[in-house]
């Protein structure tokens, strides 16, 4: 079966660099893509990968391995308004997304 | 980046009518757009894949007749709950695949439309 998986919850201080992973296992690849969601609202796009290596956006950044089926997001400069769940999809060979369950990050102070 | 433009955003409707949401690519076209469904702090689910000039494909556990998904044009996919009940009360997302030579494929969503069937 196709499975995506990554942490349920993650806590970090604001100014800090938190990783969030995200693992999967699907019917052929077409690329990783990484949304962010505040409750309530839609998810709004952050990245796609489809080639190995770090694509850096701003204070954002992912990284996809391909062979090891393995992404993370990494989020530097933490601020408040980074609260919000994170979405990891891989798109498989149809074209669908296959979506992991979001990990909610929560900022400190 | 593209847009896409959902509507309405908030929508209350009596038990037993229908009410339509209407998702819109602004400035790109769209031969594949998708429906999703979310329920208050799960994950978004995929109810149906819709193709323009075409029949959607809806995802098992939907029923087809209960939300009617149309894909007239290449901007404009419509989502319509029939016979609403209060079970159906949820935030419903669109989102259109954009498939670029340079960019690959990029998945841009609606804002969401939040239905309460009273």
């Amino acid at each position: 079966g196709q499975n995506i998986d990554q942490p349920t919850e993650m806590t970090a201080t604001e100014g800090a660099i938190v990783q969030i992973n995200c693992t999967y296992q699907t019917s052929g690849f077409n690329g990783l893509f990484w949304y962010q969601q505040h409750a309530g609202e839609a998810p709004t796009f952050l990245s796609y990968n489809v080639l190995d290596g770090l694509e850096e956006k701003g204070r954002f950044s992912s990284f996809l391995s391909r062979s090891k089926g393995y992404s993370y997001l990494l989020l530097k400069e933490l601020q408040m308004k980074d609260s919000a769940s994170y979405l990891c999809a891989v798109m498989d060979s149809n074209y669908q997304l296959i979506w992991g369950a979001g990990t909610k990050l929560i900022i400190k102070p | 980046g593209a847009v896409v433009s959902q509507h309405p955003s908030w929508v209350i409707c009596k038990s037993g009518t229908s009410v339509k949401i209407e998702c819109r690519s602004l400035d790109f076209q769209a031969t594949t757009m998708f429906w999703y469904r979310q329920f208050p702090k799960q994950s978004l689910m995929l109810m149906a894949t819709s193709n323009e000039g075409s029949k959607a494909t809806y995802e098992q556990g939907v029923e087809k007749d209960k939300f009617l998904i149309n894909h007239a044009s290449l901007t404009l996919s419509t989502l319509t709950v029939t016979s609403a009940h209060p079970e159906d009360s949820s935030f419903y997302i669109c989102s259109a695949r954009v498939s670029d030579r340079v960019a690959g494929n990029t998945i841009y969503f609606g804002e969401g439309s939040w239905l309460t069937v009273v």
